[in-house]
């Protein structure tokens, strides 16, 4: 099993509607959860940043973790064609190494349809 | 800014080329990482410098061969590579320590002949 599972879609979604996604994870040591959109052939750009459980907005985008599930979830409202794109959530924890290791998960295509 | 540049953006190499790769950040950022990515899949950690030291390597093989010159240069070496080493060559950076956001450059796409 993996420590980060994520659905690897594509999912399909018309213009205009709100875009769900999410990861579950197996390690309870994971503190700090990130999402990142990655373009094809592109690197991969940080879009959200939370720590622990809780919400956290921006924009249009909702970031939502839930320690106790080991889920994490992100929203996308309003969602344009322009946000069509591969999805990966990442997420690391209380290590001692030097440096920051993050585990991803498969990333989720979507694509949102004009 | 969030800026990480990589150069150059594709590579294609012989496998008995020798050829670098480079990373450049001025976020001042004290810690960076290669990452290797294949199509369709996530990124795979290869390599963390911290504070400039080597810190962590995934056991990649040696004909990857990192460098950190300074606090804002990072290169990857590399030398008779396999054709199964085509890839995306991602470099990143973050502050270091524990729950850092990583800001990932656009990649360097390498072709193996």
């Amino acid at each position: 099993q993996k420590e980060v599972e994520q659905d690897p879609g594509p999912l399909s979604v018309p213009e205009g509607a709100i875009v769900s996604l999410n990861c579950t994870y197996s390690n309870s040591a994971f503190q700090y959860f990130m999402w990142y959109r990655q373009y094809s052939r592109k690197g991969p750009e940080l879009l959200m940043y939370t720590y622990s459980s809780g919400n956290k907005e921006d924009g249009r985008f909702t970031a939502q973790v839930d320690k106790s599930s080991k889920y994490i979830s992100l929203f996308i409202r309003d969602s344009q064609p322009s946000d069509s794109a591969t999805y990966l959530c990442a997420m690391s924890g209380l290590i001692k190494a030097a440096g920051n290791k993050l585990t991803f998960g498969g990333g989720t295509r979507v694509l949102v349809k004009p | 800014d969030t800026e990480v540049t990589q150069t150059p953006k594709h590579l294609v190499m012989g496998m008995t080329n020798k050829k670098s790769l480079k990373c450049e950040q001025h976020m001042g950022h004290r810690a960076m990482y290669w990452y290797k990515q294949k199509a369709k899949k996530p990124p795979e950690l290869m390599f963390v410098y911290s504070y400039e030291k080597l810190s962590i390597n995934e056991s990649v093989p040696s004909r990857f061969s990192p460098e950190c010159p300074n606090s804002s240069l990072l290169n990857l070496h590399l030398h008779a590579l396999q054709p199964e080493d085509s890839a995306l060559y991602l470099c990143a950076s973050s502050h270091p320590g524990q729950g850092t956001e990583q800001y990932f450059g656009p990649g360097t796409r390498l072709t193996v002949t």
